[in-house]
């Protein structure tokens, strides 16, 4: 079974300075690798995603993630934080070797970008 | 192009009652997926669904949940004999259903509350 752990559940930086959310996953297979963002009363936006091929994918708003296989992570980063980057941020893997479309979602991390 | 629908926003009812959720996913999409997500938690995976089918109900309370995905018409979430612990905010997602690696199309919830 895929499993997804965010051991922050809050980050908090500055504007103007770098950002990073952790993820790390379990899968019995090769995972799909997703990043997707929660405003406030609102249901969640896709931002990115891995497959395969390069490990350093590019998403929306800035928003960048690298997959490290040997230590099964995907951490989010974004080189210069906004203030309106402050929302709430979800990782969650699906399991390609299962060919099944289940979705497991992390805890999520709350960003706070200070002005 | 609209996206998912879920209907209602707020949803109040009594211990005891039944509450009805819907939603209408995206144009196209066959896949329907079902969370719930507490206060302070992630999101945790109820049930995935196809036109006319429970593919994967793994997340779903045995009693008194049920879910369902005909083939005219919204999915729809039915919780019977509602309970206190059952005040949270369920989101629906769709996706295409091909392709493994699409992510998901959320609606923004809908917000239950037991009183």
């Amino acid at each position: 079974a895929q499993s997804v752990a965010q051991p922050e559940d809050q980050v908090n930086v500055a504007e103007g300075n770098p950002l990073t959310v952790k993820c790390t996953y379990s899968v019995s297979g090769n995972p799909y690798l997703f990043w997707y963002v929660q405003y406030p009363n609102r249901g969640l936006q896709f931002l990115l995603k891995y497959i395969t091929g390069d490990n350093l994918v590019k998403g929306s708003y800035g928003f960048e993630a690298e997959f490290n296989k040997s230590q099964t992570s995907f951490h989010l980063k974004k080189p210069s934080a906004l203030v309106s980057d402050s929302a709430l941020y979800f990782c969650a893997v699906r399991d390609a070797n299962t060919g099944g479309f289940k979705t497991i979602f992390g805890a999520g991390t709350r960003l706070f970008v200070k002005a | 192009n609209a996206g998912v629908m879920q209907n209602p926003r707020h949803l109040v009812r009594r211990r005891g009652q039944e509450a009805r959720l819907r939603c209408s996913p995206m144009k196209g999409h066959s896949h329907v997926y079902w969370y719930r997500q507490l206060p302070e938690e992630g999101l945790k995976f109820m049930v995935y669904l196809q036109k006319e089918n429970i593919i994967d109900e793994s997340g779903m309370p045995k009693e008194r949940f049920s879910a369902e995905f005909p083939k005219e018409g919204p999915s729809i979430l039915r919780i019977q004999q509602v309970v206190r612990g059952d005040s949270a905010a369920y989101f629906c997602a769709s996706s295409p259903g091909q392709g493994e690696n699409s992510p998901l199309h959320f609606g923004n919830g809908t917000r239950l509350t037991v009183t």
